[in-house]
This record gives structure tokens, sequence and C-alpha cells, in this order.
């Protein structure tokens, strides 16, 4: 069974449209994570909640709305989309906080036109 | 701004050889992670090793770090192509995590 899942795993829609990404885990972990991947490979945490409380938001402008209905799943809202917004999402989740292991998901790679 | 750093940003060897990464970052932690991320994939927990100490291992993987460098290694020995993947290192403090930019790894046959 797969641990973190995400849908879709391809999203291509054009600038100025609202989309949805969808994660959800089973691991029963207590916190919840979004990564944004760019086209350098660089990964930066965008959101974090613990028991569905948002516990860090890393300067991410307020287009980009996480959305967790329970403890096991982490939704992704992103209103008027950029250009800028191409990248891959990742979703994670871990036991011990951030700075414990985190398992991710396999990742949506977004695509603006 | 960026915690990690990896060093080099590529790196090809032979099949059977070993592969050395390091990580460099700049203020205190609690602990240093590397993950493994295989192309198209999410990334893959390897190995964690704690602010108090200094060297750790997990099958053909070893991992140390020197904080008074600030810096952390990882060594994969008897590479297999397999292996061939970017590896990311990640530091810990307090709630918050940092990855670095990654090394991707190359393993020729």
């Amino acid at each position: 069974d797969t641990a973190v899942s995400q849908t879709p795993k391809y999203l291509v829609t054009q600038m100025g449209n609202d989309k949805s990404i969808k994660c959800e885990q089973n691991l029963g972990h207590d916190t919840m994570y979004w990564y944004k991947q760019d086209s350098k490979k660089f990964l930066k945490i965008m959101f974090s909640y613990n028991n569905k409380e948002l516990i860090i938001n890393e300067t991410v402008p307020n287009r980009f709305s996480p959305k967790s209905p329970d403890k096991a799943h982490l939704n992704l809202h992103i209103n008027s989309l950029e250009l800028g917004d191409s990248a891959v999402y990742f979703c994670a989740s871990s036991q011990a906080g951030p700075r414990g292991e985190q398992y991710f998901g396999p990742g949506t790679r977004l695509t603006v036109t | 701004s960026q915690q990690g750093e990896e060093d080099p940003q590529a790196l090809s060897i032979q099949e059977g050889e070993n592969a050395t990464m390091n990580c460099s970052y700049k203020t205190s932690i609690n602990n240093l992670q590397w993950y493994r991320q295989n192309s198209g994939r999410g990334l893959v927990h390897l190995i964690l090793i704690r602010s108090n100490e200094r060297e750790k291992h997990s099958g053909r993987l070893r991992v140390t770090l020197d904080t008074s460098k600030k810096s952390s290694s990882l060594l994969i020995t008897a590479s297999r192509a397999a292996d061939t993947a970017s590896y990311f290192c990640a530091t810990g403090l307090d709630d918050k995590i940092i990855f670095g930019k990654g090394t991707r790894l190359h393993i020729l046959p």
C-alpha cells in the first residue's frame, strides 16, 4: 500500500485558473508538508500541518492555501495560477515533526501555460 | 537563506567505485538527514545523524558529521547502477528543516 499518495500526478492548466492537489497518508503521522521543487531541483518547504494546525508558512503567496480536513489529508489549493507556479509539488509526512524522517509522495508536476 | 550546500553538484563514477558527497551548512543544527531522489520520483529517506553523533552506517552507506566544521559527508561504497539518483542533505533545527540543492550521482556501467 502506498504510504503517501498524491493526485493528480500531472496537471496542465492555463494561467489564471484555480486548481487543487490532494494528498493522503496512511502512516498515522501527525505532521504533513507541502514542498515545491523548481526546475533546478531546489526543494523548498511551503507548509507544514501538525494535527490540522498550520505550523509553518514559508513566505508563500497567499494564492496558495493548504486545507487539512483531517490529519491524514493535506490538500493544496492554488488560485490564479501563474507561469512561475510551474514546478513539481511534493507532499510529505512525518511522525516526529519537521526535524524527523519524512516520507514523500510521488509528486505532482504542475505546468502552467 | 539556504542552509545545506552539497558538493559536488554532479558526480560520475564507474560502477563498483565509492562515491562521496559533501554537505556544508551555516548555523547550528539538531540533526542532519540524507535523502535520495530517483528521476521523476519523491525523496526517500536514507539516514539521520544527530548533532551529538559523528558517524553512522546503514548498509553500504556511511555518513559522517563534523559540527565544528559544519559539514557532513555521505559515502556510498561499491556503487551500483541503481544508485544513480540525486542526493540531498537536509538540516533540522527546532521546527525547521531545510534541504540543499542536491548532488546528481551517475553510475557508469
